[in-house]
């Protein structure tokens, strides 16, 4: 069945770099794409980009230009979000969602942005 | 970027209602409208995609519609288990943009 294992909580200090992970199993990796989603505390979801691990193009909300930076690892069927120069404002939930259709979501991630 | 404005944000409903929400786009999004379900704590769970294809284990008693720039869906019915935060999410043109969500909360 597919699944998507994102990493754990991250507790990071502002200006500084994390990188997370999305595991992606029970199907072919390299065949979908993989969107990656913020909720901010209390708010709605915002969609971030995708990556499509066949051939490592991306496409990002302008928004999240600069901030994130999407990679994925066809050797572990493995997707990340590296997010820089942390504020506060990135504190939030991270989603990584398959496919066209959004069809599969990983459980979240939170990140904690906190000196 | 496309707006898609939900309405209502929040709604107080009972078992056993018709319930009915609606996003309306800002441009023509075409058939390319998600419907999602999320409860506290947990990831977004897709329950229509492409306006108005039920996904793969969600109750029949769920259906989406389109209507011009405007999309809907509905509840029908609504069992205990519906009592969640409801997205819409547009993906016909980027930035692909989300609804503000709806709350159902019993009455």
């Amino acid at each position: 069945q597919v699944q998507l294992q994102q990493s754990g909580t991250e507790l990071v200090k502002p200006a500084s770099s994390v990188k997370i992970s999305c595991k992606a199993s029970g199907y072919t990796f390299t065949s979908n794409y993989m969107h990656w989603i913020r909720q901010q505390p209390g708010n709605g979801l915002e969609w971030i980009g995708w990556i499509y691990p066949g051939n490592g193009n991306t496409k990002y909300n302008q928004k999240f230009d600069g901030k994130a930076t999407l990679t994925a690892d066809k050797s572990s069927s493995t997707a990340y979000m590296q997010l820089s120069s942390l504020t506060s404002e990135d504190s939030a939930v991270y989603f990584c969602a398959r496919g066209v259709y959004f069809d599969y979501w990983g459980q979240g991630v939170m990140v904690t942005v906190s000196s | 970027d496309i707006q898609m404005t939900q309405s209502p944000s929040s709604m107080s409903v009972s078992l056993g209602d018709t319930v009915t929400i609606t996003c309306r786009a800002s441009q023509d999004v075409g058939i390319y409208v998600n419907w999602f379900q999320q409860k506290p704590g947990k990831s977004p769970r897709r329950m229509i995609y492409r306006a108005t294809n039920l996904a793969d284990g969600v109750p029949s008693r769920f259906s989406g519609s389109r209507s011009g720039s405007d999309y809907s869906l509905t509840i029908s019915s609504l069992e205990s288990e519906d009592v969640a935060d409801y997205h819409c999410l547009q993906y016909d043109e980027y930035p692909y943009t989300f609804g503000a969500g709806t709350k159902l909360e019993l009455k």
